[in-house]
């Protein structure tokens, strides 16, 4: 069975440029979530999807930050413009509903210069 | 914010002796799940155990759980190189509603051979 896939795993950007990731969660994970994790710390929850439906986003930069997740299956996340502090790995998860276990992709790692 | 605060921030041991780290966190909570991220990598579950659970084990793994003090700990049995990796716990359905998580901020485990 396939994971999590994310793309790209790597990517640098100048500060102000748009930026955008991409996470493909397990076939019939009808819950998916992105993360950001900053250097030498835990995972933060920035967004959950039931199905296409964003039902927290309450950790959300609502400013720059934008995800969507058209179809319920694959989503992608936007930053824009991407600041300096924005530099971090951006981790997309995925769960069956009600099923407290949830599966990593290898994230994207952000460099913004 | 990070609810959970692992104890030690880092751990140096050799192949066969036991690791043994701790959680702590501060509100109540449905479950405690504990996860390893190797260097460069997405997070891998590794145990989850409930509210009304307080020990269990998995292969090399045992986990305990004391709610009254709101701690965790992870013990690994006979270590090898191969566990060297970032450990993080992480709490499940804190305040109720869904399994969102909160993460701490990881112990970082060496094993040398």
């Amino acid at each position: 069975e396939a994971g999590v896939v994310q793309s790209p795993r790597y990517k640098i950007i100048e500060k102000k440029q748009p930026v955008a990731f991409w996470c493909n969660p397990i076939s019939g994970h009808n819950t998916l979530y992105w993360y950001l994790q900053n250097l030498g710390q835990g995972p933060e929850l920035l967004i959950r999807y039931e199905n296409e439906e964003a039902v927290d986003d309450s950790q959300l930069p609502k400013d720059r930050f934008s995800a969507e997740r058209l179809k319920g299956v694959d989503s992608t996340l936007k930053i824009q413009p991407a600041e300096l502090g924005d530099s971090a790995v951006y981790l997309c998860a995925s769960s069956l509903m009600g099923i407290d276990e949830q599966f990593f992709g290898p994230g994207t790692r952000l460099t913004v210069l | 914010s990070q609810q959970g605060e692992e104890d030690p921030q880092a751990l140096s041991i050799q192949e066969g002796e036991n690791a043994t780290m701790n959680c702590s966190y501060k509100t109540s909570i449905n479950n405690l799940q504990w996860y390893r991220q190797n260097s460069g990598r997405g997070l891998v579950h590794l145990i989850l155990i409930r509210s009304n659970e307080r020990e269990k084990h998995s292969g090399r793994l045992r986990v305990t759980l004391d709610t009254s003090k709101k701690s965790s700990s992870l013990l690994i049995t006979a270590s090898r190189a191969a566990d060297t990796a970032s450990y993080f716990c992480a709490t499940g359905g804190v305040g109720g509603g869904y399994n969102k998580l909160i993460f701490g901020a990881g112990t970082r485990l060496a094993v040398h051979p």
